[in-house]
């Protein structure tokens, strides 16, 4: 099983709104992240947990809050979004972030509109 | 910044024929390098990396060819089909890091 797999696919939410993103993969990858990525760019970096503690804060603004339950999950809680956030948010996963890279699996997506 | 620099920004090919992209970087720690295929509304997928202490590698129609004293690498896709039509991103990764830096992205475009 070499997926990640991401809930919601689609999400619409108003401005005042809090919702979640939910990340979900079961290679035993200790290296999970959450990028975002805008229409017809590459994906951009947010957030890295190692180890299930966040590692990497790419000063992403507090309106994104991330959390990683366990080694297998990754969230990420959204509040009081801007319009310019909307995009596809991505999660990736990576065997073991202590060594050598390998390579990273990324989920489909969830493609997010603030209203 | 950017960290890898991606050339061209779309491409348009028959089928049968043979896209290139090429990618450079600066960075001496970088030491690999991957490929990711990504078609629209969808995650991207890896296709192909390569590490520095190799020059060529070959996987199925999709070859990476390195040069490591010029700090460039490039994929070559052989015989492409209309299923190839997808955006290609470039990245580089340094031992013990954990951000992949994208190349910004060429779109293939194989016409029937």
């Amino acid at each position: 099983d070499t997926e990640v797999t991401q809930t919601p696919k689609h999400l619409v939410m108003g401005m005042t709104n809090k919702k979640s993103l939910k990340c979900e993969q079961h290679m035993g990858h200790r290296a999970m992240y959450w990028y975002k990525q805008k229409a017809k760019k590459p994906p951009e970096l947010m957030f890295v947990y190692s180890y299930e503690k966040l590692s990497i804060n790419e000063s992403v603004p507090s309106r994104f809050s991330p959390e990683c339950p366990n080694s297998s999950l990754l969230n990420l809680h959204l509040h009081a979004l801007q319009p310019e956030d909307s995009a596809l948010y991505l999660c990736a996963s990576s065997q073991n972030p202590a060594k050598v890279n390998t390579e990273a699996f990324f989920g489909q997506g969830t493609r997010l509109t603030v209203v | 910044q950017q960290q890898v620099k991606q050339s061209p920004q779309s491409l348009i090919v028959q089928k049968g024929g043979i896209p290139i992209i090429n990618c450079a970087y600066e960075n001496t720690a970088f030491d690999y390098f991957p490929w990711y295929q990504q078609f629209p509304g969808k995650g991207p997928a890896l296709l192909i990396a390569i590490r520095p202490d190799v020059s060529e590698k070959k996987e199925g129609r999709f070859t990476i060819s390195f040069n490591k004293s010029a700090k460039q690498f490039s994929l070559h896709i052989m015989d492409s089909q209309p299923g190839d039509s997808a955006t290609y991103f470039c990245a580089a990764v340094g031992t013990g890091a954990n951000n992949l830096f994208f190349g910004t992205g060429t779109r293939l475009t194989v016409i029937p």
